[in-house]
């Protein structure tokens, strides 16, 4: 059971560049979710996706955009990176979202350097 | 939206001391408020958790407390040991379905041998 899995680990990017940043989970959650953290910032929600077929914005989606491919992936795109991205991210799920008290499980995060 | 505040951002204890940290929220709908450890390069991981029907829970040497009149919510560590060490987040539910937390800055907690 491999829980949250998240691609890739370590990235380095030239500002302008795209990319995105995998995530799947194999706990049949309804509820996914991409956070930024940086130093002294804690966790910032970017998107969330509350069940399939669905997603809205967080605290801080400029410059990001999410898909949730099915019920399992939940994709974030940066477009046209910047070194204010710089950053690491964090995608996590839960069964049926942290309002009604279930546990939000994370991945591994992803380093992601801008320059 | 929830706003979440978090005291202290370091906090160094002896080892075998209690370590206790601080939260507040603003949004008087939130009821479930979790406490996720962190370890350096690691995920968050979730420690305990309290829901606003319930004033304290404890697990082993770890317990919250919840004041849902004052919007506050805290973590007590007794007889810390060196593997305590690690940043601390509090966090709220933002009350208006499957939205995510809203996690405090965090709190570095530092055990002196």
């Amino acid at each position: 059971n491999a829980g949250v899995t998240q691609t890739p680990k370590f990235q380095v990017l030239k500002t302008g560049q795209s990319m995105t940043l995998q995530c799947a989970q194999d706990m049949n959650h309804n509820s996914m979710y991409w956070y930024r953290q940086d130093p002294g910032m804690g966790l910032r929600l970017i998107y969330y996706s509350a069940s399939e077929g669905t997603t809205d914005k967080g605290e801080v989606p400029n410059g990001y955009n999410v898909s949730r491919l099915n019920k399992r992936e939940f994709s974030l795109r940066l477009e046209s990176a910047a070194p204010s991205q710089t950053s690491v991210y964090f995608c996590a799920s839960s069964a049926y979202g942290g309002y009604s008290g279930n546990t939000i499980y994370f991945g591994e995060g992803s380093w992601l350097t801008v320059v | 939206g929830e706003n979440v505040e978090q005291h202290p951002s370091t906090l160094s204890v002896q080892e075998g001391d209690s370590a206790v940290i601080k939260c507040t929220y603003s949004d008087s709908a939130s009821n479930y408020f979790p406490w996720y450890k962190q370890e350096l390069g690691k995920r968050p991981q979730l420690i305990i958790d309290i829901r606003s029907n319930v004033g304290e829970k404890k697990d082993q040497r770890i317990a919250v407390t919840l004041n849902k009149t004052a919007k506050h919510f805290s973590l007590h560590i007794t007889e810390t040991q060196p593997e305590d060490s690690a940043v601390y987040f509090c966090a709220a539910s933002s009350g208006g379905g499957a939205d995510g937390l809203t996690f405090g800055k965090g709190t570095h907690l530092i055990i002196q041998p």
